[in-house]
């Protein structure tokens, strides 16, 4: 069984502040790795991907990945009271029947407090 | 504007009845997914279609039935025989499989 795994949180930082958002998995096969964002009541919206070692920023977003280690942390700086939400973190297999699936992990519920 | 449409929003299902759950692209996607959440928890595949006339079971597809006539549709079923079908159920689609998905606004069904 191919897990992900997330600390369920919630996780509360202050307006301005960096949050720091972590992943781990348990298949060293794993290619793909995703960031989706999820505000209560509402679908799964893709912040981030990356695929190799190393950091992705794009904004305020920074993904980085240690496939060494299996772990993959989304950085949020700059906080603010819209970033809180759900984190959800996803991963895609490389092969096998697995090729292109993604496992989630269940969340990391995001706080930002003014 | 392109993007994922489902339907209806809300579903309420009698005992032993089939419901049917609608998601269409504009987006000329060739992959499309079907996910189903439970409260506080993460998103699980039951079906998963790379291709049209071509699909696959994902980690639960018991009690579940789905068709990939079109590119544009990947319609699920949710029969009778899946006890607990109360949940949040997520279209996604991507380009290829194992692209970045992007999903639907989901349909909340309910047990009547």
């Amino acid at each position: 069984q191919k897990e992900v795994e997330q600390n369920s949180g919630p996780l509360s930082v202050p307006e301005g502040a960096i949050a720091s958002l972590n992943c781990t998995y348990s298949d060293r096969g794993s290619q793909s790795f995703f960031w989706y964002r999820q505000y209560s009541g509402k679908s799964p919206e893709l912040i981030m991907f990356i695929y190799s070692n190393g950091d992705k920023e794009d904004g305020r977003f920074t993904a980085q990945l240690n496939k060494a280690s299996q772990y993959v942390s989304l950085l949020i700086r700059d906080s603010q009271p819209s970033d809180s939400a759900t984190y959800l973190c996803a991963v895609s297999y490389a092969g096998g029947t697995s090729y292109g699936k993604l496992t989630f992990g269940q969340g990391t519920i995001l706080t930002v407090h003014p | 504007d392109g993007g994922i449409t489902q339907s209806p929003k809300y579903l309420f299902r009698k005992e032993g009845q089939n419901v049917t759950l609608s998601c269409e692209q504009n987006l000329n996607h060739d992959a499309m997914y079907w996910y189903r959440q439970d409260p506080g928890q993460g998103l699980r595949l039951i079906y998963y279609s790379q291709i049209v006339n071509d699909f696959q079971k994902g980690d639960i597809a018991e009690g579940y039935s789905v068709s990939r006539e079109k590119k544009e549709s990947f319609p699920l079923t949710v029969t009778s025989a899946q006890k607990n079908p109360t949940a949040f159920y997520l279209c996604a689609s991507s380009p290829r499989l194992g692209q970045p998905q992007h999903f639907g606004d989901g349909t909340r069904l309910s047990i009547l």
